[in-house]
């Protein structure tokens, strides 16, 4: 079965510091897509990175990366340089690319950063 | 990039109405959209996936005639709660892929239902 695994509920982070946030899946298809959304306060989720399967180098999006480790199943995201304004609630999510390409979320960590 | 919209944004109503809310792709044909429930602090729960012109594939555990889905065209779904109830207030969220690309879901900005 899939799954995904947040073990962080919540995290603190100073401003300006990095701060890796754990996302752990389990699939056993070997096509799959890994994603991670940032959700404020009010509520909308806003993307933030991918990391296909079958991609090679880790996916970077500015302040972003994807710390993605195929043989653990590990898709820590680092956010470096942390700002106020990335205090929310931030979701691991992997889709398989077959079927309908339904997105399979973890609990989520919320992270507060502290001026 | 790809703008997903629902509406209405927030809703209240009286317990036993039905509400409707609607999901549209702005910019782009969306074959399948999705929607999920999201209660305070926890994650989102997938109800169902429409596909446009096909039945909904709801979820296990989801009352196909409380939620009713419908996918009339590549750019709408809605999504009405019917008889709505107390413990039916919750915030709604849809979003929609497009059939090319990585299987990206665009979500749309949420709807708060809260039922009186």
């Amino acid at each position: 079965a899939q799954k995904i695994t947040q073990t962080q509920p919540g995290m603190f982070v100073q401003e300006k510091e990095a701060v890796t946030l754990d996302c752990t899946y389990d699939t056993s298809d070997p096509s799959y897509g890994l994603f991670w959304y940032k959700q404020p306060s009010s509520g909308e989720m806003i993307f933030l990175i991918y990391q296909g399967s079958y991609d090679q180098q880790n996916a970077t999006e500015g302040r972003y990366s994807l710390n993605f480790q195929k043989a653990r199943k590990s898709a820590n995201l680092v956010i470096s340089a942390s700002q106020l304004g990335d205090s929310a609630m931030y979701f691991c999510a992997m889709s398989l690319t077959s079927g309908t390409y339904k997105y399979i979320f973890g609990t989520g960590t919320r992270l507060k950063v502290l001026a | 990039g790809a703008v997903v919209s629902q509406h209405p944004s927030w809703v209240i109503c009286k317990s036993g109405t039905s509400v409707k809310i609607e999901c549209r792709s702005l910019d782009f044909q969306a074959t399948t959209m999705f929607w999920y429930r999201q209660f305070p602090k926890q994650s989102l729960m997938l109800m169902a996936t429409s596909n446009e012109g096909s039945k909904a594939t709801y979820e296990q555990g989801v009352e196909k005639d409380k939620f009713l889905i419908n996918h009339a065209s590549l750019t709408l779904s809605t999504l009405t709660v019917t008889s709505a109830h107390p413990e039916d207030s919750s915030f709604y969220i849809c979003s929609a892929r497009e059939s090319q690309g990585i299987g990206e879901q665009y979500f749309g900005p949420g709807t708060r239902l809260t039922v009186t």
